[in-house]
């Protein structure tokens, strides 16, 4: 069964600070990884995502991760945060692409001025 | 091009009612998933549909249930509501059911049961 672990619940930044929102998953197969961001009353939408190849992805928004199957990782990172980035962000892993996503319990961003 | 499309946004039920919950997929797409996320979770998988064939069934009790039109429009189905099933309801589509293909989740449906 495929599991994922977001570390924090809640992640409070300044803005133009840098934030990284980690993420660890566990599978016995390999595995698709996905970050999707959700706004207040609204639905998901798609940060980024880890299919194959390169390890360091990079998103909308100037968001970025890195795929690190030694240590089970998907860690999300900005290098300067907006106001508007304040939002939930969720960790999401497949064994297809769109099969069957698996989230984490989320991690809510805030930015203040 | 028009998104994922769900119907109705909010609903208020009362305990022991039926509800049908509704969602368009993004043109050309053939996959339909519900998800369920309960306030301050993240979303958890119900079913997945492709080609109106059940391709994914999550961790739910058979008062859940779920069809594909031809059209590749999707209902779900809760029957005998429970205080519990308060949540929002999210559709999500896709091309394939796999193969490198992205979900793209729609606004959701807010269900209160009172």
């Amino acid at each position: 069964a495929q599991s994922v672990t977001q570390l924090d619940s809640q992640v409070p930044v300044f803005e133009e600070a840098p934030v990284e929102l980690r993420c660890n998953y566990s599978s016995s197969v390999s595995v698709y990884l996905f970050w999707y961001v959700q706004y207040p009353n609204q639905g998901l939408q798609l940060l980024l995502k880890y299919l194959s190849g390169s390890t360091l992805v990079k998103g909308i928004n100037g968001f970025e991760a890195e795929f690190n199957k030694s240590q089970t990782s998907f860690h999300l990172r900005k290098p300067s945060v907006h106001i508007s980035d304040t939002a939930e962000y969720f960790c999401a892993v497949s064994q297809g692409g769109s099969e069957k996503l698996v989230f984490g319990k989320g991690t809510k961003l805030t930015v203040n001025p | 091009d028009a998104g994922v499309t769900q119907s109705p946004t909010h609903l208020i039920k009362t305990r022991g009612q039926h509800v049908t919950l509704r969602c368009s997929p993004i043109s050309g797409h053939k996959s339909v998933s519900w998800y369920q996320q309960v306030l301050g979770q993240g979303p958890q998988f119900i079913f997945q549909y492709y080609e109106k064939e059940e391709r994914g069934r999550g961790n739910f009790p058979d008062r859940f249930s779920a069809r594909q039109f031809p059209n590749y429009s999707s209902e779900l189905n809760v029957n005998a509501l429970l205080l519990g099933d308060s949540a929002l309801y999210l559709c999500a589509s896709s091309f394939h059911y796999s193969r490198n293909t992205e979900a793209f989740f729609g606004q959701g449906t807010r269900l209160t049961v009172v």
